[in-house]
């Protein structure tokens, strides 16, 4: 069973780092076409993505967002991290990991087919 | 920057059928993905490529598409559907990841 678990401060101030942990099991990310991915949602929002990383270490990110944003992986651990800089109240969301699977053939697709059930962040002073 | 357009809402009575659609330039080159969310819950993956339906998901969900729209059918709509729905897809480069703005289903 493919499970993911995100975890990390339900607060941070303005101008902080946010550090998210997603913590996976169920599968291996050095597995070809496996990636994490995460996503985030502000209250009553539209969902947004932001970054991820894939079996082969190759990472994409939110072109808005890419200055700010950090992803990783620890194969080890089952564990990727996901950093965030210069936190700001518009950056109040709920963020979810996901597995996100790249399909490679004649009729490449992909998928996003397990998400975690997301952690809530709220950044304040 | 690349979009993809839902309505706000839709809503439907219980048993009839509800269509959801989502559109985009890049649509008629890049595969469709739909995605359930109940209120509190995180979303979950109801069609990929368009009109593919993962294992589990019962066959009253269903995904066509024309041109630059797809569209997601709800037949017999049911009180358990009512969620939010995420049409999502990749920009031209097939990387960067877009999601629509998301259509509430009301179940009157």
């Amino acid at each position: 069973q493919v499970t993911l678990r995100e975890s990390g401060p339900a607060l941070v101030k303005p101008t902080q780092t946010l550090t998210l942990t997603c913590t996976f099991s169920g599968f291996s990310l050095t597995s070809t076409g496996m990636c994490v991915t995460w996503i985030r949602q502000p209250p009553g929002k539209a969902l947004e993505w932001l970054a991820r990383i894939d079996w082969d270490d190759d990472r994409f990110y939110s072109t808005s967002l890419k200055t700010r944003l950090t992803i990783s992986k620890d194969t080890s651990k089952n564990q990727v991290v996901l950093r965030m800089t210069n936190m700001a109240p518009v950056d109040t969301a709920t963020y979810f990991c996901a597995r996100y699977r790249v399909i490679r053939g004649a009729d490449s697709y992909f998928y996003m087919d397990v998400w975690g059930k997301g952690t809530t962040v709220t950044v304040s002073s | 920057s690349y979009e993809l357009t839902q309505p706000p809402s839709v809503s439907v009575s219980p048993g009839q059928t509800a269509r959801i659609t989502c559109s985009a330039d890049a649509l008629p080159n890049q595969y469709a993905y739909w995605y359930q969310q109940r209120p509190g819950q995180a979303p979950v993956l109801i069609i990929y490529k368009d009109i593919a339906r993962p294992s589990g998901i019962p066959e009253r969900f269903s995904g066509s598409s024309s041109g630059t729209t797809v569209t997601l059918t709800i037949r017999g709509v049911q009180a358990e559907d009512e969620a939010d729905y995420y049409c999502q897809s990749v920009d031209i480069t097939g990387i960067y990841v877009v999601f629509g703005g998301g259509t509430k289903l009301t179940v009157l």
